[in-house]
């Protein structure tokens, strides 16, 4: 079980910039999650896949952000246009669906941006 | 909106105190509840879930859930340095881990 990775681990980026995190998920899982933590506050849920299909996106994932899953494997988040609020810790997660109660999440160690 | 609340903290206790931290949520249709650590810079890293009404241990950690008065906690007996951390309640208030909501989460330091 090598986890789930992220990539990068930090970003920093100039505002109107775009950007791209990757997730790779581990590899037994089907579903993949993205959360945004911004300091002092919980994750708050972006969206999420099961295999490729991406089955719901938050209201806080305005037009600028894009999410994908080709081949249900690994996931890219690319943000176009960033802007300073942007700035927050990223995280990718990832479960397993063996019963409807028993898919905990695993966190990736995130990526880090920060929009000067 | 569904929500969970958790009290902001900090905490503080001795080492070996027992640490309470409690939840509450919102949708009394919740079925599955998530206790989190998440230590400064590092992303959260599952403690203990549970999905029935009542006690469940691991360790020195114990969640207790009571479904009627929609609330959720987590013990930590004999609380140690190492255990400091941010601690964060997640429900899923669908069945599985679909969008998984977070509380704010509680930071709680352990005093050698």
């Amino acid at each position: 079980d090598t986890g789930v990775s992220q990539d990068p681990r930090h970003k920093i980026t100039k505002r109107g910039q775009n950007v791209t995190f990757r997730c790779d998920p581990i590899s037994e899982h089907n579903r993949l999650y993205w959360y945004r933590q911004t300091l002092g506050q919980g994750p708050e849920f972006l969206t999420y896949f099961q295999n490729e299909a991406q089955l719901e996106k938050s209201r806080l994932l305005s037009d600028r952000f894009s999410a994908e899953r080709p081949k249900g494997s690994f996931s890219t988040l690319e943000i176009q246009r960033t802007e300073q609020g942007d700035s927050a810790m990223y995280l990718c997660a990832s479960s397993r669906t063996v019963s409807s109660y028993n898919s905990p999440l695993h966190f990736g160690n995130g990526t880090r941006l920060t929009v000067t | 909106q569904k929500e969970v609340e958790q009290n902001s903290g900090p905490l503080s206790v001795p080492e070996g105190a027992i640490a309470s931290l409690n939840c509450t949520y919102s949708d009394r249709g919740s079925q599955s509840f998530f206790w989190y650590r998440q230590y400064s810079g590092k992303s959260p890293e599952l403690i203990m879930f549970i999905y029935s009404n009542g006690d469940k241990e691991d360790g020195r950690f114990t969640a207790q859930l009571n479904k009627a008065s929609q609330y959720v906690s987590l013990l930590i007996r004999d609380s140690q340095p190492s255990d400091s951390a941010t601690y964060l309640c997640a429900v899923s208030f669908q069945g599985g881990s679909e969008k998984l909501v977070f509380g704010k989460g509680m930071k709680l330091t352990v005093n050698p």
